[in-house]
């Protein structure tokens, strides 16, 4: 399967744990992206990484989310001290574009449910 | 925040028939247009594209128009399947950087 990768598809945490989400990009696409998706919205931007640098981070990725890319390839999102109100899906894209235009590939993403 | 808004939440076509799913946004500086399709349990998956200078862009069965004097898009589906079946997101890029603003989605549904 060449398409984007992220693992776990579903993960289920107590309030206050820590948890890491990985991503595994189409091979060579240097745009990756995650965005957070809750039921019956569409999806909201958090963070875009062009290859592995950080490029932007949306105002609602707050101080308990972190993410990384170190090699351009692979990336994790990581939720520290979760809370109930981080129970969403997160997803993950990846683009070959040098510009925002053009298809991204997303991932299944991964269901996070915080108890 | 931007606001991308869809007019209608739901819609239910006949197989066979044509579907316009319709999107308004806020932002007359986007100049970038994506419609998405999402089936349950599965990610966004890209339909077509447009860009701002240009009103309208055909794929296969899929025509995305856009309307920038009222900040209006639209996505028609020919000849609806039940595959079609699935919530549409239409989305759009500021020009400000790398982020898209979603809208909230419309479920469509199919009937045999």
């Amino acid at each position: 399967d060449t398409g984007v990768s992220q693992d776990p598809r579903h993960k289920i945490t107590k309030r206050g744990q820590n948890v890491t989400f990985r991503c595994d990009p189409i091979s060579e696409h240097n745009r990756l992206y995650w965005y957070r998706q809750t039921l019956g919205q569409g999806p909201e931007f958090l963070t875009y990484f062009q290859n592995e640098a950080q490029l932007e981070k949306s105002r609602l990725l707050s101080d308990r989310f972190s993410a990384e890319r170190p090699k351009g390839s692979f990336s994790t999102l990581e939720i520290q001290r979760t809370e109930q109100g981080d129970s969403a899906m997160y997803l993950c894209a990846s683009s070959p574009s040098f510009t925002p235009d053009g298809e991204a590939f997303f991932g299944q993403g991964t269901r996070l449910t915080v108890v | 925040g931007e606001s991308v808004g869809l007019h209608l939440p739901t819609l239910s076509v006949q197989e066979g028939d044509n579907s316009i799913i319709n999107c308004a946004y806020s932002n007359s500086a986007s100049d970038y247009f994506i419609w998405y399709k999402q089936e349950s349990g599965k990610g966004p998956q890209f339909i077509i594209d447009i860009r701002s200078n240009m009103d309208k862009r055909q794929g296969q069965r899929v025509t995305v128009l856009l309307n920038k004097t009222v900040k209006h898009l639209s996505l028609q589906i020919a000849a609806t399947q039940p595959g079609d079946s699935a919530v549409y997101f239409c989305a759009e890029n500021p020009n400000t950087g790398n982020q898209f603003y979603f809208g909230t989605g419309t479920s469509l549904t199919v009937i045999p």
